[in-house]
């Protein structure tokens, strides 16, 4: 069966663009979570949807990373003026309420 | 200080070996996962439990949840093993907190 999709695999961009990426969820999870892997941070969350709402925002760097969930099922994460500590491999998950989370195979963002 | 904390940073073991990965946590939790990154993939997720024991083939993982520590073995160690293992501990949405994770290195 299909897993968690992401796109783009890849993005570079220059300091200062928006990026917007993707995630496509396993059909009927309702759970869906952003998480950021990094060098220097290794695993850290960024935000948690439950449904088309996110009850925890928490993760988020700054005012910049907004994401958003349509119809209980894609998510995209929006970095605006990006800046080159943004650059990391962006993860995406979903799970039924409180199972185990299913890992997308992530974006790998560069900002040059 | 790192609310999940695990060790060994590093392990390297010979095909056949017992392998222990223990992580220990100070937050409290709904559950703990083991997951499995292997060089240039993605994250895979071992066990999720909450309490006792759990086994899948030549994996096993325990935890106590009074002392807030976690271990998992692996039993007859295969170079396929060779991977970063990482420990996660799960608020009650889910959302995980991840240790920095063990990179382990299976030699034939």
């Amino acid at each position: 069966g299909a897993g968690v999709s992401q796109s783009p695999s890849n993005k570079v961009t220059e300091k200062g663009k928006d990026v917007e990426l993707r995630c496509d969820p396993i059909s009927g999870h309702t759970a869906l979570y952003w998480y950021r892997q990094s060098l220097g941070q290794g695993l850290e969350f960024l935000i948690y949807f439950q449904g088309n709402s996110a009850p925890d925002k928490s993760g988020l760097p700054s005012d910049r990373f907004s994401a958003e969930r349509t119809g209980g099922s894609v998510s995209t994460l929006t970095i605006q003026r990006t800046q080159q500590e943004d650059s990391a491999v962006y993860l995406c998950a979903s799970s039924s309420l409180l199972a185990e989370q299913y890992f997308g195979p992530g974006t790998r963002l560069t900002v040059t | 200080k790192n609310e999940v904390e695990q060790s060994p940073q590093n392990l390297t073991a010979q095909e056949g070996e017992f392998i222990t990965i223990n992580c220990s946590y100070s937050v409290g939790i709904s559950a703990l996962h083991w997951l499995q990154q292997h060089p240039g993939g993605g994250i895979v997720s071992l066990f999720m439990l909450s309490s006792g024991k759990k086994k899948h083939g030549r994996l096993i993982a325990t935890i106590n949840i009074q002392e807030k520590h976690s271990s998992l073995h692996i039993t007859a160690s295969h170079p396929r093993d060779s991977a970063v293992y990482i420990c996660a501990v799960g608020d009650s949405w889910g959302k995980l907190q991840f240790g920095a994770g063990t990179q382990v290195v299976v030699t034939p």
